[in-house]
């Protein structure tokens, strides 16, 4: 079965400077959430979008903005990379039409910044 | 609020012994609960829900849980660990708002280590 996709895999960014997480969800699934996960943290919910709005908002910084496209993918976009920011991000995906709190995670995107 | 507490940092087992891993949530309704799965550097896999209905849950990999609204619980279990269950486990809480479903709230997760 489809999985969802996450890209890039690893990315690693200096201080300051931008990057761009791509998250596409699972076939038919129109909800999508990012988490971030920090080193021997828990994941903490930053965002979620349904239908390219905006669902919930978790901590996510001003720094970091997000938005679901017209295809269901989404793209997390962060500015001014600071070296707390170094984590690994999760987009997970569901769908109100199938059992609705059920979020199928990808494998994440590795950032680190130096 | 709601909030997850998972009381062991870490847990030992030895294969084939039995397990229980702890999980409390805090929160006003029904929640909705799950347990999730996380081996090192990989994504979180789902192992088993709770929404409503029968309160012992049986997920993947011989894993089932019990709900326990008096005691706010909702522990894993398994009768007989294999090796290959050593990982990060992740109890969480999600509710609904709007018609959709808002972002899980996880617990500190508990870190599995089976013993030969």
């Amino acid at each position: 079965a489809a999985g969802v996709i996450q890209s890039p895999r690893h990315l690693i960014k200096e201080k300051r400077e931008t990057a761009t997480l791509k998250c596409y969800p699972i076939p038919r699934h129109d909800t999508v959430y990012w988490y971030q996960q920090g080193p021997g943290q828990d994941p903490q919910f930053l965002i979620s979008f349904y239908e390219k709005m905006q669902s919930d908002k978790g901590s996510i910084p001003d720094r970091f903005s997000a938005q679901q496209f017209s295809d269901y993918h989404s793209e997390l976009n962060m500015s001014s990379l600071e070296l707390g920011d170094s984590a690994l991000y999760f987009c997970a995906s569901s769908t109100r039409r199938g059992p609705l709190y059920e979020q199928y995670f990808g494998p994440g995107t590795r950032l680190t910044v130096t | 609020a709601q909030s997850v507490t998972q009381p062991d940092i870490h847990i030992t087992v030895s294969e084939g012994a039995s397990l229980e891993l702890r999980c409390n949530y805090s929160y006003g309704a029904t929640p909705y609960l799950f347990w999730y799965v996380q081996s090192p550097g990989q994504g979180l896999q789902l192992l088993l829900k709770y929404f409503s209905g029968d309160t012992l849950v049986q997920g993947i990999k011989g894993f089932e849980a019990e709900f326990k609204r008096s005691q706010s619980s909702f522990n894993l279990r398994k009768p007989s660990v294999h090796w290959s269950d050593a990982a990060e486990y992740f109890c969480a809480v999600g509710e609904e708002s709007g018609g959709g479903a808002d972002g899980l709230t996880f617990g500190k997760g508990t870190h599995l280590i089976i013993q030969p």
